[in-house]
C-alpha cells in the first residue's frame, strides 16, 4: 500500500524554465510534507517542507504547494538550472512521528 | 556543524554473515532514524531511536535491529544476511522533540552488498 505516490518516474525540462514535480498521498493523518533531492551515491538532501496548516511555502527558487482536499502537493523550481538535475523525493509524516514515508522519486533532467 | 556521518561507506558480505553499521548524528540531535533504499522498494523506514529508546519501527523482520548510545550515536545490525538485504542503508537525524519540525538530515549512506 503506497501512501505517497510520485507518478512521474522522470521529467525533462529546459534550463531557465519551470520544473513542476507532483506528489499524491492517501493518508489523511499526514500533517508534514517534505521534498528531498538526491544525487547518486549520496544521501537525500532536504530542500523544503510544508505543514498541513499552510498551502504554500517558498524558499528562493523552490516553492511547495499543498492542496489538502485533493491530497496533492507539488514542488516548483523557477528558474531551473543544470545543477537541479537529480532525483526528487516527496516524503510525509504524521503528527509527532519521526517516521517519513517516501514516494518512489522523480528523476529531473535539466537540459541546456 | 558537522553533518550526519555513516561508517563504513561500503561493505561486502556473504550470505549468513552479520553486519553492523554506524551512524553519528548532527550535534544536538537526539533522534536517529534508519532507512533502507532498494531499486524495487524505494526508501523504507526501518526504525527510529530517541534517547536510547526505540520509538518507532517499520515493517522489517527481526534480523534487523538497532541501538542508540547515550551520546546519540546509533548502530544497526543485520543478522543472517540474505541476498535481498543488498541495499543502501541511510541514517537520518533530527532534534526529535515533539515541538520541533520533523526535518531529518541524512548521511551519505552505507552501500551493503551481500554475495
Amino acid at each position: 500500500d503506497q501512501q505517497v505516490k510520485q507518478n512521474s518516474p522522470s521529467l525533462s525540462v529546459q534550463e531557465g524554465r519551470i520544473s513542476i514535480l507532483n506528489c499524491d498521498y492517501t493518508n489523511s493523518m499526514f500533517d508534514y510534507f517534505l521534498w528531498y533531492k538526491k544525487y547518486p551515491a549520496e544521501g537525500p538532501t532536504f530542500l523544503i517542507s510544508i505543514s498541513s496548516i499552510k498551502d504554500k511555502n517558498e524558499d528562493g527558487r523552490f516553492t511547495v504547494f499543498l492542496n489538502k482536499s485533493a491530497k496533492h502537493l507539488s514542488l516548483h523550481i523557477v528558474p531551473s538550472q543544470p545543477g537541479d538535475s537529480a532525483v526528487y523525493f516527496c516524503a510525509a509524516s504524521e503528527k509527532g512521528a519521526q517516521k517519513l514515508v517516501f514516494g518512489q522519486g522523480t528523476r529531473l533532467t535539466i537540459n541546456p | 556543524k558537522a553533518g550526519v556521518t555513516q561508517t563504513p561507506r561500503y561493505l561486502i558480505k556473504t550470505r549468513g554473515q552479520q553486519v553492523t553499521l554506524s551512524c553519528s548524528p548532527i550535534s544536538g540531535h537526539r533522534s536517529v532514524s534508519w532507512y533502507q533504499q532498494t531499486p524495487g522498494q524505494g526508501l523504507q523506514f526501518l526504525f527510529e531511536y530517541f534517547s536510547e529508546t526505540q520509538r518507532n519501527k517499520g515493517n522489517f523482520p527481526g534480523r534487523f535491529s538497532g541501538r542508540q548510545f547515550s551520546n546519540s550515536r546509533s548502530e544497526m545490525n543485520v543478522s543472517t544476511l540474505e541476498l535481498g538485504d543488498s541495499a543502501l542503508y541511510l541514517c537520518a537525524s533530527s532534534p526529535g522533540q515533539a515541538f520541533a519540525k520533523n526535518i531529518q538530515y541524512f548521511g551519505a549512506g552505507t552501500r551493503l552488498s551481500v554475495l
